[in-house]
């Protein structure tokens, strides 16, 4: 089975500074790769997702994120953050047969400092 | 709008208690999910289903029970057999054809027990 760990439980980062979460899975073939963000309260939106091709992938809100096989990683960036990116930003991972298969990681909150 | 409605937004449970959370969409998707989201633990897959009167259990199914009599429907019910309750629940639909597809979520019910 596949698994996900995200190992930043709480980020601060400064509005405009760069920013990077960090996600590693565990599976033994290519996966399907997702992040997700959720607002307090709400639900959780795609940024974007990755399961074959380009392994930069371009996402919403001016995230990207590089699918690194050597590394088993999946990190998420953003060159300039915006105190409106405060959130909390899941990584997933999932194989083919639906989303049943689709595992989450516990997730990493962001605080947005100005 | 196209979307998933989820209600109530806030629901509290007494002891021995059956409660239901309502999930509703209107995006004609197949297959539908909940979730069970605690602090720091990501998200759970509690129930599934691909079709209408079809449901499968997910990875923590013990206590909850659903439905699926319209497409269009997928209500949870949180029984009394479930000791631990007080969570964030998400209700989310896909067209279920791909693992890489968008998941759609509803913004979710914050059960209580009082």
């Amino acid at each position: 089975a596949q698994s996900v760990t995200q190992p930043d439980i709480h980020i601060t980062v400064s509005e405009g500074a760069s920013l990077e979460l960090r996600c590693n899975y565990s599976y033994g073939a290519t996966p399907y790769l997702f992040w997700y963000v959720q607002s307090p309260g709400q639900g959780l939106q795609l940024l974007l997702k990755y399961f074959s091709g380009d392994t930069l992938v371009q996402g919403i809100k001016g995230f990207e994120a590089e699918f690194k096989r050597s590394q088993s990683s999946f990190n998420l960036r953003k060159p300039s953050v915006h105190w409106s990116d405060a959130a909390e930003y899941f990584c997933a991972v999932g194989v083919s047969g639906g989303y049943q298969k689709v595992t989450f990681g516990t997730g990493t909150k962001l605080q947005v400092i100005p | 709008d196209g979307g998933i409605t989820q209600s109530p937004k806030y629901l509290f449970r007494k002891e021995g208690q059956n409660v239901t959370l309502s999930c509703e969409q209107n995006l004609n998707h197949d297959a539908m999910y909940w979730y069970r989201q605690d602090p720091g633990q990501g998200l759970r897959l509690i129930y599934y289903s691909q079709i209408v009167n079809d449901f499968q259990k997910g990875d923590i199914a013990e206590g909850y029970s659903v439905s699926r009599e319209k497409k269009e429907s997928f209500p949870l019910t949180v029984t009394s057999a479930q000791k631990n309750p007080t969570a964030f629940y998400l209700c989310a639909s896909s067209t279920g054809q791909t693992t890489n597809e968008k998941l759609f979520f509803g913004s979710g019910t914050q059960l209580s027990v009082l």
